[in-house]
């Protein structure tokens, strides 16, 4: 069986600052993993994902993550946010095996203060 | 090219009754899954259609059943409805055969059992 924990159900930052969402995951076997974005009243956006290769994958609107194995974690994160980064965010895993079921964590609620 | 479309928007029912939410796929996908997201958490996996047969199914009770047309557009059915039935639906769209392509959400129906 697979699991999401995200650490944080709820992060506030100032605007321009930098943010870190954290995402850990539990799985038995290989995972791809996805960071989802859900803006207030809409469907789920996909903001970036890791299948294979290079550990740091970059995302739309300036948002990064990085994927560690040891510690079986994939970070959000992004240098400095702006108010429109006001939403939630969703860490996602589909196991190899699954054929696109996606199991999502609780979510991190980014709210950015001026 | 329209993306995940759903109806309807928004839906109030009373306990006992039944209820169909609707979904048309991102054009050229042949895979529609369907999610429920209850307030404040992350959405939950409750099937996915494929070659209008239920390929996956998620930890939800035989209440919750599902159709897909030959032009791949899908439905999902909820009879005997409960309290905690009250959530956002979500649908995906997708291409089966690869497990990587990004799945796009619709808007969601908003469901409310009273």
């Amino acid at each position: 069986a697979q699991s999401v924990t995200q650490l944080d159900s709820q992060v506030p930052v100032f605007e321009e600052a930098p943010v870190e969402l954290r995402c850990n995951y539990s799985s038995s076997v290989s995972v791809y993993l996805f960071w989802y974005v859900q803006y207030p009243n809409q469907g789920l956006q996909l903001l970036l994902k890791y299948l294979s290769g290079s550990t740091l994958v970059k995302g739309i609107n300036g948002f990064e993550a990085e994927f560690n194995k040891s510690q079986t974690s994939f970070h959000l994160r992004k240098p400095s946010v702006h108010i429109s980064d006001t939403a939630e965010y969703f860490c996602a895993v589909i196991p190899y095996s699954s054929a696109s079921k996606i199991i999502f964590g609780s979510g991190t609620r980014l709210s950015i203060r001026p | 090219d329209a993306g995940v479309t759903q109806s309807p928007t928004h839906l109030i029912k009373t306990r006992g009754q039944q209820v169909t939410l609707r979904c048309s796929p991102k054009s050229g996908h042949d895979t529609v899954s369907w999610y429920q997201q209850a307030l404040g958490q992350g959405p939950q996996f409750i099937f996915q259609y494929y070659e209008e047969e239920e390929r996956q199914r998620g930890n939800f009770p035989d209440r919750f059943s599902g159709h897909q047309y030959p032009n791949y557009s899908s439905e999902l059915n909820v009879n005997a409805l409960l309290l905690g039935d009250s959530a956002l639906y979500l649908c995906a769209s997708s291409l089966l055969q690869r497990t990587t392509d990004t799945q796009y959400f619709g808007p969601g129906t908003r469901l409310t059992v009273l």
